[in-house]
């Protein structure tokens, strides 16, 4: 069976420094993989999706960054961290093709102070 | 561009009643669509899929419709229960890309 990892759970962080998230699925090969964010009370923004290594598609104009280094590894970076940059992150993975069905990690709760 | 657009944007019922979420997607071609839950501070979680030959589907207290021709979805749940509070969000998978898109939510809240 196919679980996705993400962590850490929470982090708070203060303006200016650096951020880095990672998410790693098990279980299935070549996946899908989406970063999104969610606002307090606000629906899932996409920020970022990979259909592959080294495959990353940017949504949103952004702080943050996102790199796939491995096939199951995906990593949400930033360098300096602004106030705005807090939410609620979310990893995601969904096969390629057929199914709509995203599998979600546990997710991130950033607080930028 | 694909969309996925969902109304209302938020609901309060009260404990008992019924209430119908609507999801309208311009994505196209389209091969199916979700209904997840989500509960606040955790990851969605599907409640069910309609591809384009089902135009109903049940789950429980949860019946989701889908009209392929005029390109709408909607989420009923009946007999309410606090435990429904939660947000309500449609996903639709893109095109060609393989990219998933997703609704803004419906935030749902029961109250007693």
């Amino acid at each position: 069976s196919q679980t996705i990892h993400q962590w850490p759970a929470t982090l708070v962080q203060p303006v200016g420094s650096p951020l880095s998230l990672e998410c790693t699925v098990e279980g299935t090969s070549n996946p899908n993989l989406y970063w999104y964010r969610q606002a307090a009370g606000r629906g899932l923004q996409l920020l970022f999706y990979s259909v592959g290594i080294g495959q990353i598609s940017s949504e949103v104009p952004q702080n943050l960054s996102a790199s796939r280094p491995q096939d199951r590894q995906f990593i949400l970076s930033s360098k300096k961290l602004l106030l705005s940059d807090s939410g609620f992150y979310l990893c995601a993975w969904s096969f390629g093709f057929g199914d709509t069905e995203a599998f979600f990690g546990q997710g991130t709760r950033l607080t930028v102070v | 561009k694909n969309q996925v657009e969902q109304s209302p944007q938020s609901l309060i019922i009260l404990e008992g009643k019924n209430c119908t979420l609507q999801c309208n997607y311009t994505v196209s071609p389209f091969s199916n669509l979700r209904w997840y839950k989500q509960d606040t501070g955790r990851g969605p979680v599907s409640l069910t899929i309609m591809t384009f030959s089902e135009n109903t589907k049940s789950n429980g207290r949860y019946t989701a419709t889908l009209d392929a021709d005029t390109k709408q979805s909607s989420l009923h749940i009946t007999a309410s229960q606090l435990s429904d509070s939660a947000s309500y969000i449609c996903v639709v998978r893109g095109s060609n890309t393989g990219k998933l898109i997703f609704g803004q939510g419906t935030t749902l809240q029961v109250k007693p």
